[in-house]
């Protein structure tokens, strides 16, 4: 069971540099979600998509947009990067909404110089 | 954002202790869940609690939803090594989980 994979999972860009994160899961879960966790900062929220079709800003949307491509893909993508935007960055599924808890990949680390 | 204040920030125990360690918030959530996060790994998930006063097992873990619904407890009985890692704390207000900053646990052999 690959349940949520994230790729890539090391990535360093220059500022201003542009890419995407994707993310698949194969539980068909409804809802995923875009978390970044920074030193002393817990994770927080970037975007989610409660179902096929639907996405929604979070805690920290801001340099950030999403795609749902179809149920199992929901990328993220830096248009133009930045230094504060270095971070690790989880990806989570749910079956419907948040109430069962998130299943998480296992996490991009991307460096911003 | 909702702010959930976790504490200790980091533990270290000797092999065999019990462990403590609580979520507290000034808001009401719905839904409290603990997570365990290994090194270079996503946090997965331990216990979830859907009502107030609610006291969940998972092998050597308990954990309990506080009455006022702003608080949570995780216990660990008879640390082990595998033990090491941060552990979060999440709540549910709305449609999103908010997450608290973590406890690093390390369980010294």
């Amino acid at each position: 069971n690959a349940g949520v994979t994230q790729t890539p999972k090391f990535q360093v860009l220059k500022t201003g540099q542009s890419m995407t994160l994707q993310c698949a899961q194969d539980m068909n879960h409804n809802s995923m979600y875009w978390y970044r966790q920074d030193p002393g900062m817990g994770l927080r929220l970037i975007y989610y998509s409660a179902s096929e079709g639907t996405t929604d800003k979070g805690e920290v949307p801001n340099g950030y947009n999403v795609s749902r491509l179809n149920k199992r893909e929901f990328s993220l993508r830096l248009e133009s990067a930045a230094p504060s935007q270095t971070s690790v960055y989880f990806c989570a599924s749910s079956p419907q909404g948040a109430h069962y808890g998130y299943t998480f990949g296992s996490g991009t680390r991307l460096t911003v110089v | 954002g909702q702010q959930l204040n976790q504490s200790p920030q980091s533990m270290f125990i000797q092999e065999g202790e019990d462990v403590s360690m609580n979520c507290t918030s000034s808001s009401i959530f719905n839904t409290w869940l603990w997570y365990k996060q290994d090194p270079g790994e996503g946090p997965v998930l331990l216990i979830a609690l859907y009502k107030a006063g609610e006291l969940t097992s998972n092998g050597r873990l308990t954990a309990q939803f506080g009455i006022t619904r702003k608080d949570s407890f995780l216990n660990i009985s008879a640390s082990i090594p595998s033990d090491v890692g941060i552990y979060f704390c999440a709540g549910q207000f709305g449609n999103q989980f908010y997450f608290g900053t973590g406890t690093s646990l390390t369980v010294i052999p």
